[in-house]
């Protein structure tokens, strides 16, 4: 049962305007919730990141909102630029059972296309 | 060198074949692991290493045997694959297990 889900598996938008990501989980014991960035060929690069205490961090272009009530986070870009064009993937984390690890648990990703 | 490296980029082996995954990190991390990607799935964690100790092993397949000899140097270690381990194997690394984790570019694997 996945526990991170990505259920758009492909957005298109314009470029300038916004791109919207959005990321669900079931799982109430995520306290840090992750965006990776990935292009062909290379491997997922870190994008911005937000804690549970928090329900919203902004970085640049790029705002990260969680809902956590919703089990819902979601990634704003804006305004979108070509260079954006990747797949972007979800993850979460928390404290595993009866150990101190926290497992990075990944979405299926969502390929986002900014057309000039 | 910067960053995370993975060495070789593609191979492609035999199921009788026996080869080995490379991963090295320069950020000073304590943290290493393995995923693997396959098509149409998410990433997949097979193992974590913290301060050269393996601490998580997701029930990896024994044909999948990892070694860390250092904080800086994870391998992978593959013999008698089977066709359906094709994918890409990515390395990450993290200051500690609960530090957010940097990916190196990944070795696609193809197993014939």
């Amino acid at each position: 049962d996945q526990q991170v889900k990505q259920n758009s598996p492909s957005l298109s938008v314009q470029e300038g305007r916004i791109s919207i990501l959005n990321c669900d989980y079931t799982n109430s014991m995520f306290d840090y919730f992750l965006w990776y960035k990935k292009y062909p060929a290379e491997g997922p690069t870190f994008l911005i990141s937000i804690s549970s205490i928090k329900d919203k961090n902004e970085d640049g272009r790029f705002t990260v909102f969680l809902n956590k009530s919703a089990k819902h986070l979601s990634l704003h870009i804006v305004p979108s630029q070509p260079g954006d064009s990747a797949v972007y993937f979800c993850a979460a984390s928390g404290r595993n059972s009866g150990g101190s690890n926290y497992k990075l648990t990944f979405g299926k990703g969502t390929l986002l296309t900014v057309n000039p | 060198e910067t960053g995370v490296t993975q060495t070789p980029r593609h191979l492609v082996m035999g199921m009788t074949n026996k080869k080995s995954l490379k991963c090295e990190q320069h950020l000073g991390h304590n943290a290493m692991y393995w995923y693997k990607q396959s098509a149409k799935k998410p990433l997949e964690l097979m193992f974590v290493y913290n301060f050269k100790e393996q601490t998580e092993n997701n029930s990896v397949p024994s044909r999948f045997s990892p070694e860390c000899p250092n904080s800086s140097h994870l391998f992978l270690h593959l013999h008698t694959l089977q066709p359906e381990d094709s994918a890409l194997y990515l390395c990450a690394s993290s200051q500690d297990p609960t530090g957010t984790q940097y990916f190196g570019p990944g070795t696609r694997l193809l197993v014939l």
